[in-house]
């Protein structure tokens, strides 16, 4: 199993560009999610999706769409992209399980904004 | 979002014992206490859970008192590798704020 991947991995992008981060997971969990990490933060919680079609927005939603395509995948689109998105993205996903909510992270997307 | 204030930075000597200590006064009666680590360029990933008493597993023991307030992380012995940052979630119904964690640095 690869778990939770992310592409792509390293993203420099101009402002007022767009572009759709992806992340998909096999391990057939209901839930998933985005976060981001500014430098030296804690990760905070952009969009995350409790099932199959549906999707909420977390604590900083604003510059950000989400589209969960199927089970698997859940993505992440910047429309125009700005200086203060520049960041790393986690994605993450979680499901039944022993341990409740726990999740599982893929390993990130460093974008710089310019 | 129920959030936890947790110290920003510790260190500790190779082979001590660290004790982290995480505040949550408005914990719910549904959530459960849930400790993550992350090194750096990583995601975190979890290490243990618990909703009251004591839980113990191969890396680190969670104790939580009756009220449920508060929660303290012990890892037993830390090393090197045991540096990283320490996240302390209250997790329930997608109660997901991560905080900005303990930063734990093992000295040799």
């Amino acid at each position: 199993n690869a778990g939770v991947t992310q592409t792509p991995k390293f993203q420099v992008l101009k402002t007022g560009q767009s572009m759709t981060l992806q992340c998909a997971q096999d391990m057939n969990h209901n839930s998933m999610y985005w976060y981001r990490q500014d430098p030296g933060m804690g990760l905070r919680l952009i969009y995350y999706s409790a099932s199959e079609g549906t999707t909420d927005k977390g604590e900083v939603p604003n510059g950000y769409n989400v589209s969960r395509l199927n089970k698997r995948e859940f993505s992440l689109r910047l429309e125009s992209a700005a200086p203060s998105q520049t960041s790393v993205y986690f994605c993450a996903s979680s499901g039944p399980g022993p341990r409740l909510y726990e999740q599982y992270f893929g390993p990130g997307t460093r974008l710089t904004v310019t | 979002l129920a959030k936890t204030t947790q110290p920003i930075s510790m260190d500790s000597y190779e082979g001590q014992e660290v004790n982290i200590t995480c505040s949550h006064n408005n914990i719910a009666t549904n959530d459960y206490i849930t400790w993550y680590q992350q090194f750096p360029s990583q995601g975190p990933r979890f290490i243990i859970q618990g909703y009251k008493t004591k839980v113990t597993n191969e890396v680190a023991s969670l104790f939580i008192p009756a009220d449920r307030k508060s929660s303290t992380l012990s890892l037993p012995r830390v090393s090197l590798s045991d540096t990283a940052v320490y996240y302390c979630l209250l997790t329930g119904a997608n109660n997901l704020f991560f905080g900005t964690g303990t930063r734990l640095t093992v000295i040799p």
